[in-house]
C-alpha cells in the first residue's frame, strides 16, 4: 500500500530559527497535506497542495508541492513557542472524491526558547 | 458552528472487553471517517459512514464495526480488545459531495488504554 516517509522524525531548535522538514512517497499523489497535532487534539490542517510544483504559504508556512509528484516539504520561518507540535504529511489514498487520507508518522518539532 | 465532538475523553479497558466510542460531525457535515493512532504514528483509516451505510474500509479487522445514525452521528465499536488496540481514536467528518482531500475536519480524538 501507499506509505509516506517523513524526516527527520524529531527537530530540537531554538526560537527565531527556521525548520525545514520534507514527506517522501513511494506512489504518486495527486495532493499533498500538511497538519499540525497538538497534544491531546486531532490534526488541524495547515496546508493544502493541488499541482505538481505548487508553492503555498499559510503566514510563517511555506509548503512545495514535488515536481515528481512524490514528495513535498514544509518550511517554518521564524519559529516560536506554539509551533511546537507533530506536524504531519497527508495525502488521498485515491483518485475518488472524499477518499481516506493515508498520513506518515510526523515530525515533532521541539522549540527552544 | 460547533466543529466534531467526540466522547468520551479517555477510557480505560481490560482485554476481553468491547467498548463504543462516539462522535457528532461538524454542522452540516454528512460523512464520518474513523481512524486510529497508535503511540508515536500518524493516523490510520478504519472506515467511512455515509447514507447510514459503510462506504470505505481499512485494513482492520471484524472487531471494529461502526454505525452511522439518521442525524449523522457515528459510533464505532471494538469487540474482543486486545493491548494493541490502545491508541488515539480520532473522527473525521466531511461532506460527500465535496470531492477534495482537504474537507475533512478531525475531532479531539478518544484515548483508548486497554490493560
Amino acid at each position: 500500500g501507499q506509505q509516506l516517509n517523513q524526516s527527520p522524525q524529531s527537530m530540537f531548535i531554538q526560537e527565531g530559527e527556521d525548520v525545514s522538514m520534507n514527506c517522501t512517497s513511494s506512489s504518486i499523489f495527486n495532493t499533498w497535506l500538511w497538519y499540525k497535532q497538538d497534544p491531546g487534539e486531532g490534526p488541524v490542517l495547515l496546508i493544502a497542495l493541488y499541482k505538481a510544483g505548487e508553492l503555498t504559504s499559510n503566514g510563517r508556512l511555506t509548503a512545495q508541492f514535488g515536481i515528481t509528484r512524490k514528495d513535498s516539504f514544509l518550511n517554518i520561518s521564524a519559529s516560536i513557542p506554539s509551533d511546537v507540535g507533530i506536524y504531519f504529511c497527508a495525502g488521498p489514498s485515491t483518485y475518488s472524491g472524499n477518499t481516506p487520507l493515508v498520513f506518515g508518522k510526523g515530525t515533532r518539532l521541539s522549540v527552544i526558547a | 458552528d460547533a466543529g466534531v465532538t467526540q466522547s468520551p475523553t479517555h477510557l480505560i479497558k481490560t482485554r476481553g472487553q468491547q467498548v463504543t466510542l462516539r462522535c457528532s460531525p461538524k454542522s452540516g457535515h454528512d460523512t464520518v471517517s474513523w481512524y486510529q493512532q497508535a503511540l508515536g504514528q500518524g493516523p490510520q483509516f478504519i472506515f467511512q459512514y455515509y447514507e447510514e451505510e459503510e462506504r470505505q474500509r481499512g485494513n482492520f479487522p471484524d472487531r471494529f464495526s461502526g454505525h452511522q445514525f439518521p442525524n449523522y452521528s457515528s459510533e464505532l465499536n471494538v469487540n474482543a480488545l486486545l493491548l494493541g488496540d490502545s491508541a488515539l481514536y480520532l473522527c473525521a467528518s466531511s461532506l460527500l459531495r465535496l470531492a477534495g482531500a482537504d474537507t475533512q475536519y478531525f475531532g479531539p480524538g478518544t484515548r483508548l488504554t486497554v490493560l
